[in-house]
């Protein structure tokens, strides 16, 4: 596609529930990024991709985040057993590598209640 | 520990009224430093991208330099338009993912 989408926009979950949230890069692109962002910050690096590989997942606040890649495009963040401290904006950036070129999507906003 | 500062944290300013942002940095090694824009409820939009201190681009109102500690973001003239968060970001000669600053909100009035 033209840019990197992301759905849902918005997604209020009750605590305890499991959330999925899908990003789906720019066409080529071999890299992919999921950030969390929190009011008034700004982006903070979570799990990096290289095709289907998971190169990075240094970022990731605890074991109730998971995030795949399998076919090298399309990826999913996966949220277990929310807390209210995960309410956030969760951005999806793609790049076709090396240093430059990172394209983000609107994001979904995650709400714990 | 690599380290993006970015200042002011809010910036309030009348329509024309030029001024610059500041994003100061220390790491192991730079690899790109690079801005990027972001509205209420968007992602961020790149701006530019700097490699080497001395370099300098521009697009419209704005023009974006770097040296060896720090980067400015300068916007001439600005329009009510031009109001948004401005982020700056670095990457590190041995990464790949982009370290934020927290960003400068910047309001120009009519």
């Amino acid at each position: 596609g033209a840019g990197v989408s992301q759905s849902p926009r918005y997604k209020v979950a009750k605590r305890g529930q499991d959330v999925a949230l899908r990003c789906d890069p720019i066409s080529g692109h071999v890299s992919l990024f999921w950030y969390q962002q929190a009011l008034g910050q700004g982006p903070e690096f979570l799990t990096y991709f290289q095709n289907e590989a998971q190169l990075d997942k240094s970022g990731l606040p605890s074991d109730r985040f998971f995030a795949e890649r399998p076919e090298g495009s399309v990826s999913t963040l996966k949220i277990q057993r929310t807390q209210q401290e995960d309410s956030a904006v969760y951005l999806c950036a793609s790049s076709l590598g090396g240093a430059g070129g990172y394209t983000f999507g609107s994001g979904t906003r995650l709400t714990v209640v | 520990e690599d380290q993006v500062t970015q200042s002011p944290e809010a910036l309030r300013l009348q329509e024309g009224e030029s001024s610059s942002l500041n994003c100061s940095y220390t790491v192991s090694g730079l690899r790109g430093l690079f801005w990027y824009r972001q509205d209420p409820g968007k992602g961020p939009e790149f701006l530019f991208t700097l490699y080497s201190a001395g370099e300098e681009k521009e697009k419209e109102r704005l023009k974006a330099t770097l040296t060896k500690k720090e980067s400015f973001l300068h916007i001439t003239a600005p329009k009510p338009e031009d109001s948004a968060t401005y982020l700056c970001a670095v990457v590190v000669n041995s990464g790949y993912a982009l370290n934020f600053g927290k960003g400068t909100s910047l309001l120009v009035t009519p």
